[in-house]
């Protein structure tokens, strides 16, 4: 079982349409991130939250809005997306601390499809 | 800049038998955090086996373990007594102790287990 919960697990929507993905997570993590994976390739960082902060944006397009509405929950707002937005979107969690060792556990993950 | 190189595109492996998946990384620390990740076709990101650079013993979890040649910048993972489960794509990180966030990831393994 996931410690992480990502929903929903499969999302189809048109370039026109505004959707969001949500993740939770209850095991005190402080750190949250939003990462961008494309088919048998690794994940890539799009967002970092540091108590509920945003700490990281690695230049993603204004089109991903990432919100932290408190320190269990993240989401990530769509809008007007376009097909090569089409992957999987995996939420993660840690520790935050001077524990470097500290691993980042991650959710299923949302596949997304744009039309 | 760092990097990770995880020079196997893809391995395969007989039930029971042992593999090794190779994984070489380039940093001029000498301190960091290295993990091996599995992503099976459910998706989840699972860490299977992390390593700190200051540790001369190599981390052993169950059937998987590491060889970690510290000076050849070398993270091998070895899974013994391979089973069906064990399929999925593997992924080496690196992590930086000054970044508690950032993971700078192989291009990934994908391993394969012959019944």
């Amino acid at each position: 079982d996931t410690e992480v919960t990502q929903t929903p697990k499969h999302l189809v929507m048109g370039m026109t349409n505004k959707k969001s993905l949500k993740c939770e997570q209850h095991m005190g993590h402080r750190a949250m991130y939003w990462y961008k994976q494309k088919a048998k390739k690794p994940p890539e960082l799009m967002f970092v939250y540091s108590y509920e902060k945003l700490s990281i944006n690695e230049s993603v397009p204004s089109r991903f809005s990432p919100e932290c509405p408190n320190s269990s929950l993240l989401n990530l707002h769509l809008h007007a997306l376009q097909p090569e937005d089409s992957a999987l979107y995996l939420c993660a969690s840690s520790q935050e601390g001077h524990l470097g060792n500290q691993p980042q556990h991650f959710g299923d993950g949302t596949r997304l499809s744009i039309l | 800049a760092q990097t990770v190189t995880q020079s196997q595109p893809e391995m395969s492996v007989q039930e029971a038998e042992t593999v090794t998946l190779s994984c070489t990384y380039d940093t001029s620390e000498s301190d960091y955090y290295l993990f091996w990740y599995k992503q099976p076709p459910s998706r989840q990101m699972i860490l299977v086996i992390r390593q700190e650079a200051y540790k001369q013993q190599n981390a052993t979890e169950n059937r998987f373990s590491v060889n970690f040649q510290k000076a050849a910048k070398s993270f091998s993972l070895k899974i013994s007594d391979s089973q069906l489960g064990d399929a999925a794509m593997y992924f080496c990180a690196y992590r930086n102790p000054d970044s508690n966030y950032q993971l700078i990831w192989g291009a990934g393994t994908k391993l394969i287990i012959k019944p």
